[in-house]
């Protein structure tokens, strides 16, 4: 099982409407998550963390569900500039024995006018 | 005001050569990374460093060196390239490293192995 799955879509949403992608994660001591965005051909910026209660940002619901070991992220409302791909990030054990960030695939959101 | 800067942010070069992607942060933070991301998008972390010290080193052909001058800079050079080792570099920092740190990423550098 990998580290960490996500749909790697794309998914193509009108824009105004409600989309929502998960992510699986395999190590359950795992204990921070993120959510990352990376528009094309650009770096990857920090969009929200994952908190065990859940957060929201403005249009951006996380979740975490740790008895499935799923995090999930919403995007309400959707706008044209929300289209880029979204990494889901756990921590796993490195090499070394300490911690790692790992990333999965992402999943490619189009929102279409 | 660049927080993070790469260079070359373009890189093209013959198999066998040997080459450097440089990296500094203005942040001053203490953590640096080095990932690769390949042409399928998975972004997998090579190396970290934490005020000039390996932290991270992950299965990584040993003509990967990274070096660290001082805790702004993180520098990775590659001995020997070879095809496989086309992809985009990406450099990140982070102001401690502990792992609820913020990444920040820099441009990335695209390195093409004809």
């Amino acid at each position: 099982r990998k580290e960490v799955e996500q749909d790697p879509g794309p998914f193509n949403v009108p824009e105004g409407a409600t989309v929502a992608f998960n992510c699986t994660y395999s190590n359950s001591a795992s204990q921070s998550f993120f959510w990352y965005r990376q528009d094309c051909r650009k770096e990857p910026k920090l969009l929200m963390s994952v908190y065990s209660s859940g957060n929201e940002d403005g249009r951006f619901t996380a979740q975490l569900n740790r008895a499935s070991q799923y995090i999930s992220l919403l995007i309400r409302d959707s706008k044209l500039s929300d289209s880029a791909t979204y990494l889901c990030v756990v921590n796993v054990k490195s090499n070394f024995g300490n911690e790692k960030l790992t990333f999965g695939t992402g999943t490619r959101l189009t929102i279409i006018p | 005001d660049t927080a993070v800067s790469q260079t070359p942010k373009y890189l093209v070069t013959q198999m066998g050569n040997d080459k450097s992607i440089k990296c500094e942060q203005n942040l001053g933070h203490d953590t640096m990374y080095w990932y690769k991301q390949d042409s399928k998008k998975f972004l997998k972390i090579m190396f970290s460093y934490n005020n000039k010290e390996l932290i991270i080193n992950e299965t990584v052909p040993n003509r990967f060196s990274p070096k660290s001058p001082d805790k702004a800079h993180l520098n990775l050079h590659i001995n020997s390239l070879e095809l496989g080792d086309s992809a985009v570099y990406f450099c990140a920092s982070s102001q401690f490293g502990v792992l609820t740190d913020t990444q920040y990423f820099g441009p990335g550098t695209r390195l093409t192995v004809l």
